[in-house]
């Protein structure tokens, strides 16, 4: 069965720095694809990200990164320079080989930004 | 527009009471999904289906139900609802070819 860890309930940091969220997989597909959402306050679900599971090098877009490594099962995400805008719950999210299976959510991280 | 939608965005209904949630794509996507997000399990299947008149149940269909005659209609109803309905309802689309999914705004609902 497959599942998505984010052990990171809840984390507060002061507007610039720099953050990483955790996101831990289980599955037993060796193709699947890994995603991140936002969630900011207004309640929608933003996609950030989708990974397949053949791509292990890392991603860079502006103040956002992802790691994904295998070895460990791990896809973290990271906000360098944090804002206060980037306040949000972030959802990490697996899906099997097809793509269009259903998603698998982690619980989410909850990420305030202070001022 | 082009997109995905979810009506109502806000209800209110009392135990017993039978509702349906709707959800309307304009992309012709086969698979469609239905969420719920409660506090502390984030985002959980409903049903979801991979095309007209095919649907499956998700981890946690029990007090639910959906159809799907036509592609771009996947609404949810809740026969009798209970209290522990109550949650936010997140509808989802995606296509076989980009392996993309695209979430409507959701609906909340409470059962009183």
């Amino acid at each position: 069965a497959q599942k998505v860890t984010q052990a990171q309930t809840e984390i507060s940091v002061v507007e610039k720095e720099d953050v990483t969220l955790d996101c831990v997989y289980e599955t037993r597909d060796t193709t699947y694809y890994l995603f991140w959402y936002k969630q900011p306050p207004s309640g929608e679900l933003v996609f950030l990200i989708r990974r397949n599971s053949f791509d292990e090098q890392n991603e860079i877009s502006g103040r956002y990164s992802w790691n994904f490594q295998k070895s460990t099962s791990s896809f973290n995400f990271t906000i360098t320079a944090s804002q206060v805008v980037d306040s949000a719950v972030y959802f990490c999210a697996l899906s099997e080989a097809s793509g269009n299976t259903p998603l698998v959510f982690g619980k989410g991280t909850r990420l305030s930004v202070i001022a | 527009d082009a997109g995905i939608t979810q009506s109502p965005r806000y209800k209110i209904t009392e135990t017993g009471r039978q509702v349906t949630l709707m959800c309307h794509q304009t992309w012709s996507h086969s698979y469609m999904f239905w969420y719920r997000q409660d506090l502390g399990h984030g985002l959980r299947l409903i049903y979801y289906s991979a095309a007209a008149d095919i649907t499956d149940k998700g981890e946690v269909p029990d007090g639910y139900v959906v159809s799907r005659s036509k592609t771009e209609n996947f609404p949810l109803t809740l026969e009798s609802a209970t209290r522990s309905q109550t949650s936010v309802y997140f509808c989802a689309s995606s296509d076989r070819g980009t392996y993309g999914y695209t979430f409507g705004s959701g609906t909340r609902l409470t059962v009183v």
